[in-house]
């Protein structure tokens, strides 16, 4: 059974603290993804890696890093947190680099920053 | 510059009934439109979805009609049950990434 795993439910963070959201996927899929999710704005895309050790920017990058030394495993950074950055945050995969395909969401991670 | 536009925001359906959600996009280049389906605490996962070369999909109660000439799908949902209750996003891809509509939130009355 296709498995996206993120690797907290809930997280509270204070200002400025630097933040690691992890998530790792067992399909063997090239291509992976994070997004933000915030009511009546749906998805959107902050970072993708098509490849290990690559990284492209999504739609609202600003505030964050990745990083992706394997290919199961892709994490989100928040340098330095911010109270805008509290929001739902969703790790995806699916597909090899590039090809369109369905994306296999994990479960998400609540991020509060107070 | 939002390339998919997704309406109505919330959709409330008696049980039985039809629930028919719209989704628009501008560019040209998408080559796969898939609808997701979130239930709360959950993440999204995959419904349904069709390619540019046919106009409908169905699978059981779920249908997809897909118009290129109009840039415009939409989903349909049959006998629509309270277990239907959920959050639903369309999404345009191309070049493996997605952009997704900021959803609907869809309520089935018993």
């Amino acid at each position: 059974d296709v498995k996206v795993t993120q690797s907290s439910r809930y997280l509270v963070k204070r200002t400025g603290e630097k933040v690691f959201l992890e998530c790792v996927q067992d399909m063997d899929h090239e291509n992976m993804f994070w997004y933000r999710q915030d009511p009546g704005l749906g998805l959107r895309l902050i970072y993708f890696s098509y490849d290990v050790k690559m990284k492209e920017k999504g739609d609202i990058p600003e505030g964050y890093s990745v990083s992706r030394e394997k290919k199961e495993r892709f994490s989100l950074i928040l340098e330095s947190a911010s109270t805008n950055q509290t929001s739902m945050y969703l790790c995806a995969s699916g597909g090899r680099g590039g090809t369109t395909d369905t994306q296999y969401f994990g479960p998400g991670t609540r991020l509060t920053v107070l | 510059q939002q390339q998919v536009k997704q309406s109505p925001q919330s959709l409330i359906v008696q049980k039985g009934g039809i629930s028919i959600i719209n989704c628009a996009y501008e560019n040209t280049a998408f080559d796969y439109f898939p609808w997701y389906q979130q239930f709360p605490g959950k993440g999204p996962a995959l419904l349904i979805a069709i390619r540019p070369d046919v106009s409908e999909k169905k699978e059981g109660r779920f249908t997809i009609s897909f118009n290129k000439s109009a840039k415009q799908f939409s989903l349909h949902i049959m006998d629509s049950q309270p277990g239907d209750s959920a959050t639903y996003f369309c999404a345009a891809s191309m070049i493996g990434k997605s952009t997704f509509g900021d959803g609907t939130t869809l309520t089935v009355k018993p």
